[in-house]
């Protein structure tokens, strides 16, 4: 079946400070991923729609200039949380593309900012 | 828009009980995709399973089942005789079968969190 990585699996860092997490589909091209976020007890929200080659499609509230995608080729998407704040902290979770109609999806990074 | 409720926020059943978590959805289009994923406390999604708007079969795959049925906009899972490894939240989704700008976009709904108790 269709495997999606995620990169890194958890990752602590100071308020002010930009992290990159990374969405690989290992074994397909997919031209579209999906980043949702997840705080706790809660369900999944979607963020933005990532297009290889073009430029991402951000969900209504979702801050672009915060929130940096990057989807540079058919296997590999990045999110980018700049100056991060300790409201930024949750699990964040990126999908694939299949077909037909499904998304496969990646298992997810927990990021806290202190 | 599309709107997926699951109006159980939480259920616990003791071990080896049948259990069934409800799954009520809202859409105008005709062609449509349904799914259900767990997501265990390591917190990645398991796909269960996808039902398309024109299939109105139940599903039964082990110890699940799903009831699909259109005139009631529901999707309801199933797990008999529960397992304690059971316990995660289970989240309906829907999308949308058409090709356009918000194809494959999954509307989930708030999760279910089962509990199953030894």
């Amino acid at each position: 079946g269709a495997v999606v990585s995620q990169h890194p699996s958890w990752v602590i860092c100071k308020s002010g400070t930009s992290v990159k997490i990374e969405c690989r589909s290992l074994d397909f091209q997919a031209t579209t991923m999906f980043w949702y976020r997840q705080f706790p007890k809660q369900s999944l929200m979607l963020m933005a729609t990532s297009n290889e080659g073009s430029k991402a499609t951000y969900e209504q509230g979702v801050e672009k200039d915060k929130f940096l995608i990057n989807h540079a080729s058919l296997t590999l998407s990045t999110l980018t949380v700049t100056s991060a704040h300790p409201e930024d902290s949750s699990f964040y979770i990126c999908s694939a593309k299949g077909t037909p109609f499904e998304q496969f999806f990646g298992p997810g990074t927990r990021l806290t900012v202190l | 828009a599309q709107k997926v409720t699951q109006a159980q926020t939480e259920i616990s059943v003791v071990e080896k009980e049948d259990v069934t978590l409800d799954c009520v959805y809202e859409t105008r289009d005709t062609t449509y995709y349904l799914f259900w994923y767990k997501q265990p406390p390591s917190g990645e999604l398991v796909f269960l399973i996808r039902r398309n708007s024109f299939d109105e079969q139940n599903e039964i795959s082990g110890r699940y089942s799903w009831n699909f049925q259109k005139s009631t906009s529901s999707f309801n899972f199933t797990i008999t005789a529960s397992q304690v490894v059971d316990s995660a939240v289970y989240f309906c989704a829907l999308t949308l079968g058409d090709s356009g700008a918000g194809s494959y976009q999954l509307t989930f709904g708030k999760g279910t969190k089962l509990s199953v108790i030894p």
